[in-house]
């Protein structure tokens, strides 16, 4: 079974600062998805990634396949930024997603 | 609206009652699941169904029943609810395999007496 880490575990910072997200698994994946839920709120898809790097506006996403890594960077945060982070994989022939715990990111104004 | 509808979003039940949660996509998905979320714990897979007709046991599956009616719908029953089964529940789903965005419904908050 994959282990999915997230860290950290909770991150507060201020409006502007750049944010780093990171994400580790143990077994080779297909791909690795980047997930939000704001408190009392659904889930939302952020990005799904294979290789590389994938950009939305000021969230970038990046993934080391040799290092079993990825980051989630976040620019110019935003008190709407809070949220939590949560980090999926799947992996090759497997209809499952393994998930991480969550990365509770509050941004103060 | 495309997307994942669940219903319902709240619902209180006390031991032993049974309920259904419902949910549909209008995407033409193949895959769709169902989850808990527990307070300091990732999402946890109770069924799931790779395509319409088929049915596979996830993580945590004691306790429940799946069907999928059709290739929009995924339901979720409790027979026999049980406290251990106060939670958060999502449904979700997938174009195929686990490829392409994923999408959630909004969540069913239920709470066992």
């Amino acid at each position: 079974k994959n282990e999915v880490e997230q860290s950290p575990q909770n991150l507060t910072a201020q409006e502007g600062e750049f944010i780093t997200i990171n994400c580790s698994y143990s077994v080779g994946i297909s791909a690795l998805h980047w997930l939000q839920q704001h408190p009392g709120g659904g889930i939302v898809s952020l990005f799904m990634l294979s290789s590389g790097k994938k950009k939305h506006g000021r969230l970038i996403a990046t993934i080391n396949i040799q290092e079993k890594h990825s980051s989630l960077h976040i620019t110019a945060s935003h008190p709407r930024d809070s949220a939590v982070y949560i980090c999926a994989v799947g992996e090759f022939g497997n209809e499952k997603l393994t998930f991480g715990t969550g990365t509770r990111l509050t941004i103060i104004p | 609206n495309a997307g994942v509808t669940q219903t319902p979003k709240f619902q209180v039940l006390k031991t032993g009652q049974s309920m259904t949660l419902q949910c549909a996509q209008d995407m033409n998905h193949n895959s769709m699941y169902w989850y808990r979320q527990d307070p300091g714990m990732g999402l946890r897979l109770i069924y799931y169904s790779a395509s319409e007709g088929t049915t596979d046991k996830g993580e945590v599956p004691n306790g429940y029943n799946v069907s999928r009616l059709n290739k929009r719908e995924f339901s979720l029953r409790l027979e026999s609810a049980a406290p251990s089964q106060t939670s958060v529940y999502f449904c979700a789903s997938f174009r195929d395999r686990g490829f392409g965005e994923l999408f959630f419904g909004e969540g069913s908050r239920l709470t066992v007496l």
